[in-house]
């Protein structure tokens, strides 16, 4: 079975400052992996994917994701927060054990960024 | 080509009412799912359609919740008989025709919110 866990509820950064999100996984797969970003009131946005090329993944808005086989994890980094990156983050994974689409969610990371 | 569209946006309904959520997958795409979002918590998925189709409804509750994908028309979440607990966020996301050996994105469309009264 797959599964996801992120590590923080919540995190608080102030501008300009890096920005970082931990996602562990769980897989009994090679897994796939994703980070959506849901503003408020709004859909999710895909932010990145991890399908098993290369580790290091670049997403959209400077965003990027680093898979470590060894460690179990995907977590999501930016060099520079930017006020408008203030929103909910979620880290997925595929459940090849279930339909093909079937994407299971994370609890989210809410983050704030302070002026 | 206009994303994945919900309606309505916002939905408030008294305990025991019907309510009928929609959505049109984006142009292309054959498979609908959709999630269902409470307060604090990630997306479950519930349920896992194609045209005319349902793959898997293995989220959905076995009572009052039902989906269709016609072959004509919106995917349909229906909850019968609603009551406080199915007060939350139901997104839908559509995907194209899944081929062997790729890894489908699932596009999200803006979610209705239910809130039940």
């Amino acid at each position: 079975a797959q599964s996801v866990t992120q590590l923080d509820s919540h995190v608080s950064v102030s501008e300009g400052t890096p920005v970082l999100l931990r996602c562990n996984y769980s897989s009994s797969y090679s897994p796939s992996l994703f980070w959506y970003v849901q503003h408020p009131n709004k859909g999710l946005q895909l932010l990145l994917k991890y399908t098993s090329a290369a580790t290091l993944v670049k997403g959209i808005n400077g965003f990027e994701a680093e898979f470590k086989k060894s460690e179990t994890s995907f977590h999501l980094t930016k060099p520079s927060a930017h006020m408008s990156d203030a929103a909910e983050y979620f880290c997925v994974v595929l459940n090849y054990g279930g339909s093909q689409g079937n994407l299971i969610f994370g609890k989210g990371t809410k983050l704030s960024v302070k002026p | 080509n206009a994303g994945v569209m919900q309606n309505p946006r916002h939905l408030v309904r008294r305990r025991g009412q019907e309510a009928r959520l929609r959505c049109s997958p984006m142009k292309g795409h054959s498979h609908v799912y959709w999630y269902r979002q409470l307060p604090e918590e990630g997306l479950k998925f519930m349920v896992y359609l194609q045209k005319e189709n349902i793959i898997d409804e293995s989220g959905m509750p076995k009572e009052r919740f039902s989906a269709e994908f016609p072959k004509e028309g919106p995917s349909i979440l229906r909850i019968q008989q609603v009551v406080r607990g199915d007060s939350a966020a139901y997104f839908c996301a559509s995907s194209p025709r899944y081929r062997e050996g790729l890894n489908t994105e699932a596009f999200f469309g803006q979610g209705t919110r239910l809130t039940v009264v």
